[in-house]
């Protein structure tokens, strides 16, 4: 079956400081993966995403490459802001099949 | 726009008691909606597909008639936790499908959660 495991939270960073969130997965076949984004008080939100192999999904500043050889699609920002204070979530999905499976979630804290 | 509400976002309610979430798409239709489940420190677990018109697809594991799940309207979904006990407390969330052809790449559109304790 599929599944996606991530960097357990929470994570504190100082503003301006270098993001990296872990995510690496199990999946048959060939998976689109996913970070999606929680600010307080809202519902998820779709930060960006890789359909294949060696794609490199960015948005916000924010990126991550599909890395199949190393089943893994980190998440990167290279100097954090406040605002990007959030739960991030990174997912997968098969192909043909509108399911996702989650990771359990990473909670960001970045402190100015 | 893809603006997905969910009523109410916390309820207390006692134990034996059935609570109905409600699930909207706000500026979208949607012939599809999901339910997710979250315990602390868990990540989100399917627990059913609704779909306008037709019985919800539940996954394995999750007693359809304990979370009853409506999807009358191409709207407005909701799930109904029946005789709820203390192990029903959790974050309920729901997400929506867009209906059309735009959607190719089949996104959903989550609701803020509610959060369920039963006492």
């Amino acid at each position: 079956g599929n599944s996606v495991t991530q960097m357990e939270g929470p994570v504190t960073l100082s503003e301006e400081a270098f993001l990296t969130i872990n995510c690496t997965y199990t999946a048959t076949g060939y998976p689109s993966l996913f970070w999606y984004v929680q600010y307080p008080g809202e519902g998820l939100q779709l930060l960006l995403k890789a359909t294949k192999a060696d794609d490199k999904g960015s948005n916000k500043g924010f990126e991550a490459t599909y890395r199949k050889e190393t089943t893994s699609f980190h998440l990167e920002k290279g100097s954090v802001q406040v605002s990007d204070s959030a739960v991030y979530f990174c997912a997968l999905r098969n192909f043909g099949n509108e399911k996702l499976t989650f990771g359990t979630g990473t909670r960001l804290t970045i402190i100015p | 726009g893809a603006v997905v509400s969910q009523h109410p976002s916390w309820v207390i309610c006692k134990s034996g008691t059935s609570v109905k979430i409600e699930c909207r798409s706000l500026d979208f239709q949607a012939t599809t909606m999901f339910w997710y489940r979250q315990f602390p420190k868990q990540s989100l677990m399917l627990m059913a597909t609704s779909n306008e018109g037709s019985k919800a697809t539940y996954e394995q594991g999750v007693e359809k008639d304990k979370f009853l799940i409506n999807h009358a309207s191409l709207t407005l979904s909701t799930l109904t936790v029946t005789s709820a006990h203390p192990e029903d407390s959790s974050f309920y969330i729901c997400s929506a499908r867009p209906s059309g052809r735009a959607n190719s790449y089949n996104e959903q559109f989550f609701g803020p959660g509610t959060r369920l304790t039963v006492l």
